[in-house]
């Protein structure tokens, strides 16, 4: 299986600021990653998809980036809203495996 | 408006089993994979498996191959998912999920249904 591993569990950040989540592919995955938000209480909603396409509704102030086994989600101008735990999933292979999430908290 | 909506999930003993459904509206239900995936309480996703529109391509997570089983009924717009000889560790929200046209990440998912394995 290949495995994501987001290795920030938290980050803190503040509103205004940029911030970047990362997840690394234990194998190449080319650019089959989708990055997900989930607020508490909430299904997780799919922000980007083919690691920097932006799924539509998505606000431009987020980005994706990477191939290969490299990936980062980025979110410029950091919103109250945001404040939430992010996923990333790769689908290049079966099984279809997602990061263990890294949760975006205020400073 | 897409919507999945997930039911069927409650409180079952060890070794038991349990079957969950979900229904699918404002999409053609027929034309789309279809997979489940599962959270245990402050935990991450798991995926589970996937059913091809027509069924004939089911894909499993191996671990739980052997004790779940993914089907469909586009007559009735409805995902199954049946559990079987389930454990403690099967604890989880069940969410349905629809892939995105021909790509296995997930555009939608439902609100999920709440699995709870106790004697």
């Amino acid at each position: 299986d290949i495995v994501m591993t987001q290795s920030q569990k938290f980050m803190s950040t503040s509103v205004g600021d940029r911030v970047s989540v990362t997840c690394k592919a234990s194998q190449n995955v080319g650019t089959n990653v989708a990055w997900y938000q989930q607020k508490p209480g909430q299904s997780p909603k799919a922000l980007i998809y083919s690691a920097s396409y932006r799924y539509s509704g998505v606000p431009d102030r987020f980005t994706g980036s990477g191939s290969g086994t490299d990936f980062t989600l980025t979110i410029s101008n950091v919103q109250s809203e945001d404040l939430a735990e992010y996923f990333c999933q790769q689908y290049n292979s079966y099984p279809l495996t997602f990061g263990a999430g890294t949760k975006l908290e205020l400073k | 408006e897409v919507k999945l909506l997930e039911s069927g999930g409650g409180l079952v003993q060890p070794g038991g089993s349990l079957k969950l459904s979900c229904a699918a509206s404002g999409f053609d239900f027929s034309r789309y994979w279809m997979s489940w995936v599962r959270q245990a309480p402050g935990k991450g996703l798991e995926w589970i498996g996937e059913i091809n529109p027509d069924s004939s391509t089911i894909n499993y997570t191996p671990s739980l191959k052997d004790k779940f089983i993914i089907s469909r009924d586009n007559a009735k717009n409805t995902l199954y998912l049946q559990m079987s000889k389930v454990r403690s560790e099967d604890t989880a929200l069940y969410y349905c999920a629809r892939a995105y046209y021909g790509l296995a990440w997930f555009a939608y998912w439902g609100q999920g249904t709440l699995v709870t394995v106790s004697a």
